[in-house]
């Protein structure tokens, strides 16, 4: 099946630990993206990576670090230095970031803290 | 700046009737998109309608229609004959202006709908 899969769907982290999530593609899309979530709150940008190898800070990337070392892959590590993690986290990914088109969405990660 | 605002927290439809969930928007620029997503509480997002700021008529998807009118700067979901399952969040979105190239979405605080049998 083509799509986004992220994983692991719950994820809990104890305090001073990083922790990672997981977001692979087989869209063959350029363009991926970390996406915050709080309760009844709308998506705030961590970062975003429009190309291989590179990758740019969101509006709230702070506490957050990425990588992109293959197309299909843009894991998200959650650092100690982020004080409150505590949130649902989208991975969306879009075949070139200048199109107008929607992002295709992954089904999220629940990440708590014990 | 650009921004998405949705007035409505929460919302209420009976069954089988229509309901308007409303957006308005900012922007400077001449050219842009506006998107709208549902969000169950399984919490993946599903992409509903799309209108582009040139397209001349208003964008349809099946029971999905948006309300585009551009001199207001607003783009109101439309859903027609509600269902059970359509009891979720939906939120509306822009892309980032066009003076950016980072293709990000830019979503509002969103709707949460609930229908009544």
């Amino acid at each position: 099946d083509g799509g986004i899969t992220q994983s692991p769907k719950y994820l809990f982290r104890k305090e001073g630990q990083n922790v990672t999530l997981s977001c692979e593609q087989n869209l063959n899309h350029d363009a991926m993206y970390w996406y915050r979530q709080d309760p009844g709150q709308g998506l705030r940008l961590i970062y975003y990576s429009q190309i291989v190898n590179d990758f740019q800070k969101g509006d709230i990337a702070e506490g957050y670090s990425v990588s992109r070392e293959k197309k299909e892959s843009f894991p998200l590590t959650v650092t100690s230095a982020q004080k409150n993690p505590t949130a649902f986290y989208l991975c969306a990914t879009k075949s070139q970031p200048r199109r107008n088109e929607k992002l295709f969405f992954g089904s999220g990660t629940q990440l708590s803290v014990l | 700046a650009q921004k998405i605002t949705q007035t409505q927290p929460g919302m209420f439809v009976q069954e089988k009737e229509a309901v308007t969930l409303d957006c308005t928007y900012d922007t400077s620029d001449q050219s842009y998109g506006l998107f709208w997503y549902k969000q169950p509480s399984s919490g993946e997002m599903i992409f509903l309608i799309y209108q582009g700021s040139y397209d001349e008529q208003n964008a349809t998807e099946g029971r999905y229609s948006l309300n585009f009118q551009k001199a207001r700067k607003s783009a109101n979901l439309v859903i027609s004959a509600s269902q059970l399952g359509d009891s979720a969040m939906y939120f509306c979105a822009m892309r980032e202006g066009s003076g950016s190239n980072t293709g990000k979405l830019i979503f509002g605080q969103g709707t949460t709908l609930q229908v009544k049998p």
